[in-house]
């Protein structure tokens, strides 16, 4: 069965700074994978996918993915994080067998003045 | 394009009464899915639909819950009786197309509080 995992509850970092949320995921076949974004009392929000094509994947707000397949990982980067990323963000693969999305648990992101 | 729509946004109800969420989806976009996410946990995956058909609902907690997208077009989500644990924040998303290769959009979900 597919599955995401988020491991870190919560990750901290000063404005300015580069940040990095982490992702790890465990699909058969080839995996679609996408981050979104839940702004306080928002929806959530799409960020970036990977589908195929490069491992370095652009996305909305500056934000960046990197597909790494021998670490089945998809870490999402930015390099000068702003107070206003401050959200909880998720990780997501897409079901093999059907089209359904398998989330992770969530990671929120604190950036400080 | 509007995006996708959800209400109530949110709904504070007692136990063992119904409760009844709605999702308009983008238009034009055949497959219709319902998510939950209870207070600190996974989003996780209710049912989809394609069209007016139940593609998978293989995360349907139990009989409580009755999904339905009557024409193909807006769901509802009808929950009776309503439960403690039913508490949560349910989203729904549209996709076009199969297999999500477009991407899925989500709603702003509904936040169901069960006293």
């Amino acid at each position: 069965a597919q599955s995401v995992a988020q491991p870190e509850d919560q990750v901290n970092v000063a404005e300015g700074n580069p940040l990095t949320v982490k992702c790890t995921y465990s699909v058969s076949g080839n995996p679609y994978l996408f981050w979104y974004v839940q702004y306080p009392n928002r929806g959530l929000q799409f960020l970036l996918k990977y589908i195929t094509g490069d491992n370095l994947v652009k996305g909305s707000y500056g934000f960046e993915a990197e597909f790494n397949k021998s670490q089945t990982s998809f870490h999402l980067k930015k390099p000068s994080a702003l107070v206003s990323d401050s959200a909880l963000y998720f990780c997501a693969v897409r079901d093999t067998g059907f089209q359904k999305l398998v989330f992770g648990t969530g990671t929120r992101l604190l950036v400080s003045p | 394009e509007a995006g996708v729509t959800q209400f109530p946004s949110h709904s504070v109800i007692e136990k063992g009464q119904t409760v009844t969420l709605r999702c308009d989806p983008i238009s034009g976009h055949d497959n219709l899915y319902w998510y939950r996410r209870v207070m600190g946990k996974e989003i996780k995956f209710l049912l989809h639909f394609v069209k007016e058909s139940k593609q998978d609902e293989s995360g349907m907690p139990n009989n409580r819950f009755l999904a339905e997208r009557t024409g193909g077009t807006y769901s509802t989500l009808k929950v009776q009786p309503a439960e403690l644990e039913d508490s949560g924040v349910y989203f729904c998303a549209s996709s076009y197309g199969q297999g999500g290769s477009y991407g899925y959009t989500f709603g702003s979900g509904t936040r169901l509080t069960v006293v």
